[in-house]
């Protein structure tokens, strides 16, 4: 069964409107954290945000922020103010327990028009 | 803070040939490394789990004698793809767990490198 799963495989945003990305995961172990990850075309994994399973708020991080239902297990990435820069992919990634391995999802592609 | 490099940051070889790939984490120590292959539009696949002074451990399906891995300190791994094939050309991208926290970055997070971009011919 797919631990991470990232149903919209692209989007178009308009610049300076917000942007959510879906991501579902999958776990039975009660200590796990989730991430999301940019992409640009150059190739490089930026890393966004971090959120803990035990974290009681949602992670914030500038523009950035991380919608946690714990119950749904859902953590879609909301992103603010969208520039032309968030032009990339995003990942969303699951670590479980004390496995530092990182399990991803398949990915969407998000591009910004002006 | 969390700074990972890799070299080379792309390569083109010819069949039958062994390449180096080099992943350091510049501005802290990092026990663990990764490393993972990206297809053209796909998202990464873990190839095998680094760990400094051990052998690597390697996911289902990923061939140890063909993708070699040393982690010879906290700052360096290396992955050799030996007699490369045209079917070994990918995007291999490293990543590096923090051994400790530091300025900006966290123990809970891979941090990862640009990527190489290898080319069998």
């Amino acid at each position: 069964a797919q631990k991470i799963t990232q149903t919209q495989p692209g989007m178009f945003v308009q610049e300076k409107e917000a942007v959510t990305l879906d991501c579902t995961y999958d776990t039975s172990d009660p200590s796990y954290g989730l991430f999301w990850y940019k992409q640009p075309s150059s190739g490089e994994m930026i890393f966004l945000i971090y959120q803990g399973s035990y974290d009681q708020q949602n992670a914030t991080e500038g523009r950035y922020s991380l919608n946690f239902q714990k119950a749904r297990k859902s953590a879609n990435l909301v992103i603010s103010a969208s520039q032309l820069g968030d032009s990339a992919m995003y990942f969303c990634a699951m670590r479980e327990g004390n496995d530092y391995k990182l399990s991803f999802g398949a990915g969407t592609t998000v591009t910004v028009r002006a | 803070g969390a700074v990972v490099s890799q070299h080379p940051s792309w390569v083109i070889c010819k069949s039958g040939t062994s390449v180096k790939i080099e992943c350091r984490s510049l501005d802290f120590q990092a026990t663990t490394m990764f490393w993972y292959r990206q297809f053209p539009k796909q998202s990464l696949m873990l190839m095998a789990t680094s760990n400094e002074g051990s052998k690597a451990t390697y996911e289902q399906g990923v061939e140890k004698d063909k993708f070699l891995i040393n982690h010879a300190s906290l700052t360096l791994s290396t992955l050799t793809v030996t007699s490369a094939h045209p079917e070994d050309s990918s995007f291999y991208i490293c990543s590096a767990h923090p051994l400790a926290g530091g300025p900006g970055y966290y123990t809970d997070t891979q941090y990862f490198g640009p990527g190489t971009r290898l080319t069998v011919l």
